[in-house]
């Protein structure tokens, strides 16, 4: 029932661009986003309800391709504060199911 | 900024001891979770709730019991600790549908 996320972790350096992915061998009704810092509660990002939607807000955007069942949240020009470990997220059956997390660290 | 709390931040206590980790929200949400996360790894959720006198398991397997005799309270309780209960538990809330959690700073648990 757990998205898997892709990849594990990533280094990247200022200003460089990232993707991480998220995928399930189930269907998808919904994607959530969040980032957690290191020691912090997790912190919403956006959500994506429809298959084909994409968002974004800042350098920040996700799209959600329902048919493929994944969903993917882009990062360009990637500063400092991106650092953290990102997590999306569904809802299934009354219940809520967190991907396996990717570690993305952001270097001067 | 989200207005949800949890009590203690944390807690190192010995085996056997009874534990509830307080949690309140001040959103007026209906929806309410309780979370376990061991370091670098993902939530898993262990408690849900709808609303006054609605509380659900989540799919982890916990000895933990909640209550929601309040809306805004959703206390987690744990009759009897072990080693196995260290961990950090982060409640959130949310408006019910599909809606954006809102998290607390978590109680990181340590049991000797």
């Amino acid at each position: 029932q757990q998205p898997v996320q892709s990849p594990q972790a990533v280094i990247l350096r200022e200003g460089e661009d990232a993707v991480i992915n998220c995928s399930s061998s189930k269907a998808l009704y919904s994607v959530h986003w969040y980032r957690q810092k290191h020691g912090e509660a997790p912190v919403f990002l956006m959500i994506l309800l429809k298959g084909g939607e994409q968002k974004g807000h800042d350098k920040i955007s996700a799209s959600f391709n329902e048919k493929k069942q994944q969903s993917s949240l882009y990062l360009t020009a990637s500063q400092l504060s991106y650092s953290g470990t990102y997590f999306c997220g569904t809802p299934k059956a009354n219940q809520f199911y967190f991907g396996t997390g990717t570690s993305l660290t952001v270097i001067p | 900024e989200a207005d949800i709390y949890q009590t203690p931040r944390y807690l190192v206590i010995g085996t056997g001891k009874k534990i509830t980790l307080e949690c309140s929200q001040t959103m007026g949400h209906d929806k309410m979770y309780w979370y376990q996360q061991d370091p670098g790894m993902e939530l898993h959720l262990i408690h849900y709730s709808y609303g006054v006198n609605s509380t659900e398991k989540g799919d982890l397997s916990s000895e933990s019991t909640v209550s929601r005799i309040r809306t805004e309270h959703f206390p987690l309780t744990l009759e009897s600790a072990r080693p196995s209960h260290t961990s950090q538990y982060l409640c959130a809330s949310s408006e019910l549908g599909d809606q954006p959690q809102h998290f607390g700073d978590g109680t990181r648990l340590s049991i000797l």
